[in-house]
């Protein structure tokens, strides 16, 4: 059964950082893309980042780029997003998603984890 | 970006109604368009892919069309499980943009 589980959520301060992580079992991990989605109730849901499967192709939203660092360890089945420079409009809850195409076909997040949420507060 | 606008944001119908929601971008995406549903408290959770595949395991009940810039997700026979949000996602091109959701109600 594929499993996706995010941690590492929590308060932190505005300016702040805070480190996502992902673990994924049930699938071979290195094979597969995968992507930070985040969700507020204000904006809904928002991508933010994608990672090829060797994690030599990443990707990122224009508001995230420079602030934002997805990365990848294959060996421990393992996603990982680092925030820095927080503000409020960073909170939300934040998704780990596997990425997945057919043949060419539309590119869809076919696996979701469960979410961590992320409060920005002083 | 692409703005991928859907309507209604809210819609309330009768257990075995058909009821249909409607997706539209800012420019064309040819068909490279995915439909989601969010239940309360849950992840989202993929209907669609490429405007009109069934994904496995989802109920027959669900179709999807379009192509360009309009799109639709139908559900035919309205069950009680279905109240959930549903999002659209284009994935033609970067940043990969939501709708701002759906929020399908029984009466």
């Amino acid at each position: 059964e594929v499993q996706l589980v995010e941690s590492g959520g929590g308060l932190a301060q505005p300016g702040g950082s805070l480190r996502l992580s992902c673990a994924a079992s049930g699938f071979s991990f290195s094979s597969y893309e995968m992507n930070w989605v985040r969700q507020t109730p204000g904006k809904g849901l928002e991508w933010l980042s994608y990672i090829s499967s060797s994690g030599r192709s990443v990707k990122y939203a224009d508001s995230m780029q420079g602030r934002f660092t997805i990365s990848r360890a294959n060996a421990k089945n393992s996603l990982y997003l680092q925030m820095n420079s927080l503000t409020a409009e960073d909170t939300a809850v934040y998704y780990c998603a596997r990425g997945k195409t057919d043949y060419g076909d539309s590119y869809y997040f076919d696996y979701w984890g469960q979410g961590t949420p992320v409060t920005v507060s002083s | 970006d692409i703005q991928m606008t859907q309507s209604p944001s809210s819609l309330p119908a009768s257990v075995g109604d058909r009821v249909i929601i409607t997706c539209r971008a800012s420019q064309s995406i040819s068909k490279y368009l995915n439909w989601y549903q969010q239940k309360s408290g849950k992840a989202p959770k993929v209907l669609m892919y490429g405007a009109s595949n069934l994904q496995s395991g989802v109920p027959s009940r669900f179709s999807g069309s379009g192509s360009g810039t309009e799109f639709s997700l139908t559900i035919n026979s309205l069950q009680f499980e279905d109240v959930a949000t549903y999002y659209c996602q284009q994935s033609y091109s970067y940043p990969y943009t939501f709708g701002q959701g759906t929020k399908l109600e029984i009466k």
